[in-house]
């Protein structure tokens, strides 16, 4: 069974700072999501990646396959960036296909003014 | 497009009573996901379909859940009977796969169930 382990659990911060927020899984992926939950409860998907770097406006991802982590990046840090940040993979199991997510347990993001 | 589309957004009702929730796709995706968001046990996957078909069920906590995908732009998740343990947030959501190439998944709202 994969295991998904987010690191920080919770992150305060002041407006402008850089964040990292990690991931960690156990077993090989066919893909690493991040997701994005406002208060509101909305999910939002930020990444699917599953080699390299990708980069969205102040956002970035990355993952090293071989020692099987990941970090998302916030560069300028703003408190509307203020949400939970949820790491997610898929196992591959489908044969090329999707496949369901396993999730980390979250990053809980605080920006302050 | 309207994005995944769920019903009803709140439920309460109680113990012992039926539950259906309801999803469309967007449309042409052709993998729809049934996960569930609890306090204690953060986000899981129940069920997930492909072209309507139930691929892995494993995540289905046990014989009171059910859900089918009659068509391509509907999911149904059903409880019966429904216990307090049940309350949580629902989410649908779906993506394609177009030559073995994976796609990010979109969520929709969302069904807050509340079991008294």
């Amino acid at each position: 069974k994969n295991e998904v382990e987010q690191s920080p659990q919770n992150l305060t911060a002041q407006e402008g700072e850089f964040i990292t927020i990690n991931c960690s899984y156990s077993v090989g992926i066919s893909a690493l999501h991040w997701l994005q939950q406002h208060p509101g409860g909305g999910i939002v998907s930020l990444f699917m990646l599953s080699s390299g770097k990708k980069k969205h406006g102040r956002l970035i991802a990355t993952i090293n396959i071989q020692e099987k982590h990941s970090s998302l990046h916030i560069t300028a840090s703003h408190p509307r960036d203020s949400a939970v940040y949820i790491c997610a993979v898929g196992l591959g199991l489908s044969g090329g296909g999707a496949d369901g997510l396993t999730f980390g347990k979250g990053t809980h993001l605080i920006i302050q003014p | 497009d309207a994005g995944v589309i769920q019903s009803p957004r709140h439920e309460v009702t109680e113990m012992g009573q039926e539950v259906t929730l309801r999803c469309k796709p967007i449309s042409g995706h052709d993998y729809l996901f049934w996960y569930r968001q609890t306090m204690m046990r953060g986000l899981e996957l129940l069920i997930y379909f492909n072209n309507n078909v139930p691929i892995d069920d494993s995540g289905m906590p046990e014989d009171r859940f059910s859900a089918k995908m009659p068509n391509a732009s509907f999911s149904t998740l059903k409880i019966q009977p429904s216990e307090p343990r049940d309350s949580a947030v629902y989410f649908c959501a779906s993506t394609e796969s177009l030559a073995g190439v994976i796609y990010e998944q979109y969520f929709g709202p969302g069904t807050r169930l509340t079991v008294t």
